[in-house]
């Protein structure tokens, strides 16, 4: 059963608009939660992060969102650019303490239409 | 730069016969993990090692095994291949503690003739 769910497999946005990705989970056990970004034939990248006493991380034109009760985060890329247009992982840790093991959702690909 | 980097970066081998993938990093991270990637799917670790200590995780099969003869390098052995083996394998490293971002190499393409 998946942990880490990513429920859009592909997402198209015009160049300058915000793309929104999503990603919800079941475990509350989780406590720090990762976006990665990956490009055909390379391995993925990390993008951005945030750890559960938080509910909001910024860092340039990529804004994550955590809502705990909800158990459901977002990640904001605005403006968007075409370079943007990559497969976006998902990733979540915590139920196994400090080494970091991390469930992946299965991906949103998404393209940055100019 | 620092980095991680897993040799070959595609890999043939014939169904059953063994084959070795190679990870090398030079971050000096403590934690060194292998995850298979399957088409369209999720990122699925099959172990790690933290330091000198190998983590199985409950579902890896036992044809799957690992070395890790020091900090830099760790290496996935698959005993006997078979046609579900063939797809992406990932090495990642990571530093100790909490909330530290893995950070991936390219990947090996294995695919099973």
């Amino acid at each position: 059963d998946q942990q880490v769910k990513q429920n859009s497999p592909s997402l198209s946005v015009q160049e300058g608009r915000i793309s929104i990705l999503n990603c919800d989970y079941t475990n509350s056990m989780f406590d720090y939660f990762l976006w990665y970004k990956k490009y055909p034939a390379e391995g993925p990248t990390f993008l951005i992060s945030i750890s559960s006493i938080k509910d909001k991380n910024e860092d340039g034109r990529f804004t994550v969102f955590l809502n705990k009760s909800a158990k459901h985060l977002s990640l904001h890329i605005v403006p968007s650019q075409p370079g943007d247009s990559a497969v976006y992982f998902c990733a979540a840790s915590g139920e196994r303490g400090s080494q970091g093991n991390l469930i992946f959702g299965k991906g949103t690909k998404l393209s940055v239409k100019p | 730069d620092a980095m991680v980097i897993q040799n070959p970066r595609y890999q043939v081998t014939q169904f059953g016969k063994p084959v070795t993938l190679s990870c090398s990093q030079t971050l000096n991270h403590n934690v060194m993990y292998w995850y298979q990637q399957k088409s369209s799917q999720a990122p699925k670790l099959l172990f790690h090692y933290y330091d000198k200590d190998f983590n199985n995780e409950a579902d890896t099969p036992d044809n799957f095994q690992s070395r890790r003869p020091n900090t830099s390098f760790c290496f996935l052995d698959i005993r006997s291949p078979g046609l579900g083996d063939a797809a992406m394998y990932l090495c990642a490293t990571s530093m100790v503690g909490g909330n530290q971002p893995q950070h991936f190499g390219d990947g090996t393409r294995l695919s099973i003739l």
